[in-house]
């Protein structure tokens, strides 16, 4: 069983629909959480940074940490076109330097 | 801002061949990280560094090795190509701290081997 298990999709939705990713993970040590954009032939860039349990907004994003559940969810509100990317769950614990990756869905907002 | 740099975009090298992928980061980051992300697999971890010459194994080091004589710079060698390492590859760095540190990525290099 892999330690960060992420649905690779593809998933594709309307615009202006709500949009949520979701990463399941095994191991209880985890604290940092975040959720990374990564478009066609580029490099992935941070989109949230969580620590421990609880909710992050920024904009339309809204990054949920459930860690009793070992659940993390994505929520994108009012999707458009320009969201269309993969987006990676990634997470470490307390003093690791290394990130633990989901394998990434591919999301596409339709216009 | 952060930048991370990669040498090439795009490469075509033949088997058996070395090849070198470089990477360069401009924000005194001690950590540095190769990945390589294939579809269906995600990225996995070739090697990591935490110093200067300093390097650790990551998940898939086998027919790689790694280079870092200078903070900045981490080279990433395959020492004799295989049609197996065509694949995306993605360098990173990050400060040291507690842990969780943010990763930022370079552009990636598509690397083809015939």
């Amino acid at each position: 069983q892999k330690e960060v298990e992420q649905d690779p999709g593809p998933l594709s939705v309307p615009e202006g629909a709500i949009v949520s990713l979701n990463c399941t993970y095994s191991n209880s040590a985890f604290q940092y959480f975040m959720w990374y954009r990564q478009y066609s032939r580029k490099g992935p860039e941070l989109l949230m940074y969580t620590y421990s349990s609880g909710n992050k907004e920024d904009g339309r994003f809204t990054a949920q940490v459930d860690k009793s559940s070992k659940y993390i969810s994505l929520f994108i509100r009012d999707s458009q076109p320009s969201d269309s990317a993969t987006y990676l769950c990634a997470m470490s614990g307390q003093g690791a330097q290394k990130l633990v990756f989901g394998q990434g869905t591919r999301l596409t907002i339709n216009p | 801002d952060v930048k991370v740099t990669q040498s090439s975009r795009y490469l075509v090298k033949r088997t058996g061949e070395k090849v070198f992928l470089e990477c360069v980061q401009d924000m005194d980051h001690e950590n540095m990280f190769w990945y390589r992300q294939d579809p269906g697999l995600g990225l996995r971890l070739i090697y990591f560094s935490y110093d200067v010459k300093m390097k650790e194994k990551g998940d898939i080091p086998e027919g790689y090795s790694v280079s870092r004589e200078k903070k900045e710079r981490f080279s990433l060698i395959l020492e004799s190509a295989s049609t197996n390492q065509t694949s995306m590859y993605l360098c990173a760095s990050s400060y040291p701290g507690t842990g969780g540190e943010t990763q930022y990525f370079g552009p990636g290099t598509r690397l083809l081997v015939l």
